[in-house]
């Protein structure tokens, strides 16, 4: 079974610095997808990056990045430009490659990112 | 376009009764997946709907349980509610015509079992 593990229970960051998340996971798959979503106190669970495990380049979207390395199974997110907005639990996920019962995300415990003003 | 919406927002039951949740999927989303957030677990996988079938359910009891019906709406039900219940209640949708696709969340359902 895949196991997804975060480290790092809380965090905090000054705002306008960069802060970065850790995540680790285990798996026999050559194939899967990885994904952040990030859960604000108002509870709602966004989509912050989607990574493909097949594809070398690291995925970005706008102050949100990644550094994926496939061989050390490791998908961390740096946020750049911390903003007050950013603050929120912040879960990494897996997905299995896809077709039949594979579709469900296995999550880490979450990260506490607090942004302090 | 309307995201995913959960009803109700709270619940509150008492120990042996049955909770019935629901979620609608964003238009066009074939796939529906329940997640259990307690307290000190994290986020769990239930169940995965997908074109009105259970295609997948995680280490749960059977008194949870659900359906999907023909529009692609879900309800999750928990017979026998115990304490341990309690949680944020969260449900998902996709589109899985291609693997990968993310999961989009609603707002959740906070069960409260008294």
């Amino acid at each position: 079974a895949q196991t997804v593990t975060q480290s790092q229970p809380e965090m905090s960051v000054q705002e306008a610095e960069t802060v970065t998340l850790s995540c680790t996971y285990d798996t026999s798959e050559n194939n899967y997808y990885l994904f952040w979503y990030k859960q604000p106190p108002s509870r709602q669970m966004i989509l912050v990056i989607r990574q493909e495990a097949y594809k070398q380049q690291n995925a970005t979207e706008n102050r949100f990045s990644v550094n994926f390395q496939k061989a050390a199974k490791s998908f961390s997110l740096k946020i750049s430009d911390s903003q007050l907005g950013d603050t929120a639990m912040y879960f990494c996920a897996f997905m299995k490659p896809g077709g039949g019962s594979n579709y469900k995300l296995t999550f880490g415990k979450g990260t506490l990112l607090t942004v302090n003003p | 376009e309307a995201g995913v919406t959960q009803s109700p927002t709270h619940l509150i039951k008492t120990r042996g009764q049955q909770a019935t949740l629901r979620c609608s999927p964003i238009s066009g989303h074939t796939s529906v997946y329940w997640y259990q957030q307690a307290l000190g677990l994290g986020l769990q996988f239930l169940l995965w709907y997908d074109e009105g079938e259970e295609r997948n359910r995680g280490n749960f009891p059977p008194r949870f349980s659900g359906r999907q019906f023909p529009n692609y709406s879900s309800e999750l039900n928990v017979n026998a509610l115990e304490l341990e219940d309690s949680a944020l209640y969260l449900c998902a949708s996709s589109s899985d015509r291609v693997p990968g696709q993310p999961q989009h969340f609603g707002d959740g359902t906070r069960l409260s079992i008294l």
